[in-house]
C-alpha cells in the first residue's frame, strides 16, 4: 500500500514564525503536492513538484515556498506564518505513468495566533 | 478540466445501496471520471476512476452514462464508515493537478 506520512497532525505557530511541514511518501512517486483546505473553498494546490529539485506554482503560493532534495520528501515552508495561513494541510503523491490517482496524506491541522 | 455538478447532502440507511450522482456535461473525449473520498479530518482517498466503460472494484462501482455527461457511484451496502465527503472530479489523465469542488456530504445512518 502507498503511503504518505505528514510530520504533523496538529500545530500551534505564533505570527512571523518560520514553519516546516514535512511530507514523506514511500512509493517511489515523481510526482508531490501540497494543498490547503479551507471551509467553502475546497482543496486548493498550493506548490507541486514533478522531479527531485524540481517545483511548479499551483493556484496559491503566495507565502509559501517549497523544497524537493530527496524523491521520497518534499516540505513546505511558511516564511513567516500568518494569521490567514491556518488551514488544513494536505500532501499527496502520484506516479508518473498511466495510473494516475492522487494518494493523500492524514493532514497536517496549523494554527497560526 | 471539465466542470462537475453533485448535490450537496444525501443521506442512505445502514446497509443499503448509496447512490452518488455527478453531472458533467461538458466533459470532453479524452476526459476521466475519478471518484474520491474525505472522512473527517483525514486526507481525501480515492476511490475509484474511468473514462466511459463501467467500473467496479473492491469498494465501489461506477456508472457512465453512455453519452458520458453523468456518472454515478455506488456504494452496494453502506456502513457508518462510510460517512463522508464525496468528490466527482473529471480530469485529463496526463494532467498535473486534481481539482476538488464541494462534493457530496453522505450521511450514512443506523
Amino acid at each position: 500500500d502507498v503511503k504518505v506520512t505528514q510530520s504533523s497532525r496538529y500545530l500551534v505557530k505564533r505570527t512571523g514564525e518560520k514553519v516546516f511541514l514535512e511530507c514523506v511518501q514511500d512509493m517511489d512517486h515523481e510526482n508531490m503536492f501540497w494543498y490547503r483546505q479551507d471551509p467553502g473553498l475546497g482543496l486548493r494546490l498550493i506548490y507541486f513538484s514533478y522531479d527531485v529539485k524540481m517545483k511548479e506554482k499551483g493556484d496559491i503560493p503566495e507565502g509559501y515556498s517549497v523544497s524537493r532534495e530527496k524523491k521520497e520528501r518534499f516540505s513546505l515552508i511558511l516564511e513567516s506564518a500568518s494569521t490567514n495561513q491556518t488551514s488544513m494541510y494536505l500532501c499527496a503523491s502520484r506516479a508518473q505513468g498511466i495510473y494516475y490517482e492522487q494518494y493523500f496524506g492524514p493532514g497536517t491541522r496549523l494554527t497560526v495566533t | 478540466d471539465a466542470k462537475t455538478t453533485q448535490p450537496p447532502s444525501m443521506d442512505c440507511a445502514e446497509g443499503r445501496a448509496a447512490n452518488l450522482p455527478c453531472n458533467h456535461s461538458t466533459i470532453s473525449g479524452n476526459e476521466y471520471v475519478y471518484w474520491y473520498r474525505q472522512i473527517h479530518s483525514q486526507g481525501p482517498q480515492y476511490i475509484i476512476h474511468g473514462l466511459k466503460n463501467n467500473e467496479t472494484n473492491e469498494m465501489a462501482s461506477l456508472i457512465i452514462t453512455e453519452d458520458r455527461k453523468s456518472s454515478t457511484l455506488i456504494l452496494p451496502h453502506a456502513t457508518l464508515r462510510d460517512t463522508a465527503v464525496y468528490y466527482c472530479i473529471v480530469r485529463y489523465n496526463y494532467g498535473q493537478n486534481f481539482v476538488f469542488g464541494p462534493g457530496t456530504r453522505l450521511s450514512v445512518l443506523p
